[in-house]
């Protein structure tokens, strides 16, 4: 059974930095494509960052361009998205997600809430 | 970038059909055959229901398909259900591997 499981989130003050963890299981890591995207309390989904099979492509919505870093460990089966210089408007349920593609995303986790507020 | 285009909100009767329309640019929707559609119940994550324009994942109900002409892509449920009740987002890749969703939609099963 394919599981992405997010940790990470919290409350965290403007300015602040956050690093949240997606682990999978149930399908091979490496040969999937992986991206966050989030979802603003009441609003819409929006892509946030992919990372292609080996980490050597990385491509983010221009809002948190030299804000935000995408990584992943495939000998650990797990995603990371470091948060830097965080501001309210980044207050949304952060999702990682698999797909073969760029644009079809077939599993997804649960999410993990990320609050930026003083 | 904006977002693409969806109705906020469309309504039909159980067993009837609707459609849900995805309007973006020639950079988007137009430009590649790459739409997928989500499906995302109240506090539940997003579930992939078409990708591709047309293709269905196993598992997903044959009510569900997908199209597209020109710049917009359209998602029609048939033999609406109590169940198909939710926000649905279309999604198309824009270029440079970078991802765009539509506002969503709230279909209401009347």
């Amino acid at each position: 059974e394919v599981q992405l499981v997010e940790s990470g989130g919290g409350l965290v003050q403007p300015g602040g930095s956050l690093r949240l963890s997606c682990a999978a299981s149930g399908f091979t890591f490496s040969s999937y494509w992986m991206s966050w995207v989030r979802q603003a309390p009441g609003r819409g989904l929006e892509w946030v960052a992919n990372i292609n099979q080996d980490g050597s492509e990385k491509y983010y919505v221009n809002s948190v361009k030299g804000r935000f870093t995408i990584s992943r460990d495939n000998a650990k089966n797990s995603l990371f998205l470091q948060m830097n210089s965080l501001r309210a408007e980044d207050t949304a349920v952060y999702f990682c997600a698999s797909s073969a593609t760029p644009a079809d995303f077939d599993y997804w986790g649960q999410g993990t809430l990320v609050t930026v507020s003083s | 970038q904006s977002a693409l285009t969806q109705p906020a909100s469309v309504s039909g009767s159980p067993g009837q059909s609707i459609t849900i329309s995805c309007t973006g640019t020639s950079s988007d929707v137009g430009g590649y055959n790459y739409v997928s559609w989500y499906q995302q119940h109240p506090g539940k994550a997003p579930k992939l229901m078409i990708f591709d324009v047309t293709k269905r994942p196993s598992g997903v109900s044959n009510r569900f398909s997908g199209s597209k002409s020109g710049n917009t892509a359209s998602l029609t449920i048939s033999g609406l259900q109590a169940e198909d009740e939710a926000d649905y987002y279309c999604c198309s890749y824009v270029s440079s591997s970078t991802v765009i969703f539509g506002g969503g939609t709230k279909l209401t099963v009347l």
